[in-house]
């Protein structure tokens, strides 16, 4: 079956730490994102690929960090500059950007200890 | 900038009732509009969505008609489910960019 595989599913990190979280999709979808969801907020927009090798920073991109070497892969990298990591973080894809559907991950619950 | 505005939650209905999810925008030009859903769990997914206005969406027993002269995009279902309890958002795309509203909570009672 096609989707979007992210892990780890929880990950507790102490201060100070990085923490890379993982995202393949199997879809063959050229755009890739990250979003960030705190309870009572939407989604807010972390970073968006729409190729490999290019990224770009979205609404809320200080602390984080990503990269596209692959189509089928968008890990995120949580930084120690990141004030307030606790969160969880969903990943998605579509075709190509544009206006089509995003197909999401499960995602992955961070925790800072 | 582009944003998207929904109903305060929770919503708790008892099983079979009528739902209505508010949900208004504020955009320039002929934003695309979306209803996802997110059960207990798991990622978000696409429940319906209109690209143009009077275009209504619909799946599952779940509607939503594009209004453009009141810059509206309600979800509608006639009968709810138990099953249907989760979070809905509803979101808009425009001018590369996707806006999610905040989300709606709704639990349904047997």
């Amino acid at each position: 079956d096609g989707g979007i595989t992210q892990s780890p599913k929880y990950l507790f990190r102490k201060e100070g730490q990085n923490v890379t979280l993982s995202c393949e999709q199997n879809l063959n979808h050229d755009a890739m994102y990250w979003y960030r969801q705190d309870p009572g907020q939407g989604l807010r927009l972390i970073y968006y690929s729409q190729i490999v090798n290019d990224f770009q920073k979205g609404d809320i991109a200080e602390g984080y960090s990503v990269s596209r070497e692959k189509k089928e892969s968008f890990p995120l990298t949580v930084t120690s500059a990141q004030k307030n990591p606790t969160a969880f973080y969903l990943c998605a894809s579509s075709i190509k950007l544009g206006p089509g559907e995003l197909f999401f991950g499960e995602g992955s619950r961070l925790t800072v200890l | 900038g582009d944003s998207v505005t929904q109903m305060e939650g929770p919503v708790t209905l008892s099983e079979e009732a009528f739902l209505t999810i508010n949900c208004t925008y504020t955009a320039t030009g002929y934003p695309s509009l979306f209803w996802y859903v997110q059960y207990p769990g798991e990622g978000l997914q696409l429940l319906l969505k209109a690209t143009k206005a009077d275009d209504k969406g619909s799946n599952k027993g779940f509607e939503a008609t594009y209004r453009k002269e009141t810059t509206s995009f309600h979800l509608e279902k006639g009968s709810v489910q138990v099953s249907d309890s989760a979070v809905y958002f509803c979101a808009l795309y425009n001018n590369n960019d996707m806006r999610f509203g905040a989300g709606t909570r709704l639990t349904v009672k047997p």
